[in-house]
């Protein structure tokens, strides 16, 4: 199994609303990564997990939280988001510290209403 | 200071065409990463190649060729005889070897037209 799954693949929600992202892999990848990417532009990190702990959040507003039950899973959970959060979301994993097998899923694309 | 930077916005060509995509990098670090990727209107980041500071070999797979000079710090992408596929979204990115960031460029739109 090479692929990072991710779920919703859309995602409609108000700004009152708590929704939760979900990213899966079964690589055994150890780091595991949220990107946030708006149209026309490029992914920009949001958090990054090591061995199942937080170890980069790039100043990221708390009504995005992530977190990591497991080596396999990792989540992102959402509440009070506003219009401007509309995005595509995007997990990644890769083995580690050597950007060996740095591998995207195909994004969850959120809209805020 | 760590940046990516891909002077060309879009790029249009003729199908069977040749295109270069231009890619330079700034980064104080001896050891780092760079990657290139696709991303296609379906929004997904499919990975096209890595390499490392070290290994300035210039790559070839298929009609995509990669050609990594460190004394210029660019890392150009090259499509041969392009096709209609080949239409996309590119992005170079820079991974520092003490993060598991990706610093990306802004990204060049290539459209080949039939």
């Amino acid at each position: 199994d090479t692929e990072v799954t991710q779920t919703p693949k859309h995602l409609v929600m108000g700004m009152t609303n708590k929704k939760s992202l979900k990213c899966e892999q079964h690589m055994g990848h150890r780091a595991m990564y949220w990107y946030k990417q708006k149209a026309k532009k490029p992914p920009e990190l949001m958090f990054v997990y090591s061995y199942e702990k937080l170890s980069i959040n790039e100043s990221v507003p708390s009504r995005f939280s992530p977190e990591c039950p497991n080596s396999s899973l990792l989540n992102l959970h959402l509440h009070a988001l506003q219009p401007e959060d509309s995005a595509l979301y995007l997990c990644a994993s890769s083995q580690g510290g050597q950007g060996v097998g740095y591998t995207f899923g195909s994004g969850t694309r959120l809209t805020v209403v | 200071a760590q940046k990516v930077t891909q002077a060309q916005t879009e790029i249009s060509v003729v199908e069977k065409e040749d295109v270069t995509l231009d890619c330079v990098y700034e980064t104080r670090d001896t050891t780092y990463y760079l990657f290139w990727y696709k991303q296609p209107p379906s929004g997904e980041l499919v990975f096209l190649i890595r390499r490392n500071s070290f290994d300035e070999q210039n790559e070839i797979s298929g009609r995509y060729s990669w050609n990594f000079q460190k004394s210029t710090s660019s890392f150009n992408f090259t499509i041969t005889a392009s096709q209609v596929v080949d239409s996309a979204v590119y992005f170079c990115a820079l991974r520092p070897s003490n993060t598991g960031k990706l610093i990306f460029g802004q990204g060049t739109t290539l459209q080949v037209k039939p």
